[in-house]
């Protein structure tokens, strides 16, 4: 089942913060980031693993909350750079053993000077 | 290194054409995924290779769509009679091993447009 991202879009000025996440209806394994520039491929920011883990990419970070089986991603003091379409990919508990990853609708991020 | 790469990356069909599209994941990747990407979504998984055996394909939305990775390094992602629903944009990952835990890097995909 796809996970759902909210919110669905956010308008920021440079250097302002801003949190993008990610719901999923069944238990989690792990959770992967990945922002989208028109045209352009997916690019990967990181993998959250079960078990609350934070991790840091830059300044964009990421925890993984087991218990409401939901991602969220932040990103501080944002840049023009930060533009773009951010999907969370999510491997189920007890799914495949390959990777394979359910994604959800997107957030598109748009930064403004 | 050279990432995954996608050609072509920009296919136009008239519905009823047979269609191919080619990924070149990267080199030594043992993993490549295929998925779909219809305007404004997420990717949609498709199916999945472990080297040359086709492990999964559960994602193919009909018998119209058929893929290969024969040697286990390029693939084909094949569509037969497209139709236009199958415009979208079609992206191919791949990731080193076979975990969970492996990250997946994308090439560009092939926009496809179906007339």
């Amino acid at each position: 089942q796809q996970p759902v991202q909210s919110p669905q879009a956010v308008i920021l000025r440079e250097g302002e913060d801003a949190v993008i996440n990610c719901s999923s209806s069944k238990a989690l394994y792990s959770v992967h980031w990945y922002r989208q520039k028109h045209g352009e491929a997916p690019v990967f920011l990181m993998i959250l693993l079960k078990g609350g883990e934070q991790k840091g990419h830059e300044k964009i970070s990421a925890s993984f909350n087991e218990k409401k089986q939901q991602s969220s991603l932040y990103l501080t003091a944002s840049q023009l750079s930060y533009s773009g379409t951010y999907f969370c990919g999510t491997s189920g508990a007890g799914g495949t053993s390959y990777g394979k990853l359910t994604f959800g609708q997107g957030t598109i991020l748009t930064v403004h000077p | 290194g050279a990432g995954v790469s996608q050609s072509p990356r920009y296919k136009v069909a008239k519905r009823g054409q047979d269609v191919a599209l080619r990924c070149d994941p990267i080199s030594g990747h043992v993993s490549l995924f295929w998925y779909q990407q219809a305007l404004g979504q997420g990717p949609e998984f498709l199916t999945y290779f472990q080297n040359e055996a086709q492990l999964d394909k559960s994602g193919l939305p009909s018998d119209r769509f058929f893929a290969e990775r024969p040697e286990g390094s390029v693939s084909t992602l094949k569509i037969q009679r497209t139709q236009q629903e199958d415009s979208a944009v079609y992206l191919c990952a791949s990731t080193p091993r076979t975990g969970l835990t492996d990250t997946q890097y994308f090439g560009p995909g092939t926009r496809l447009t179906v007339l």
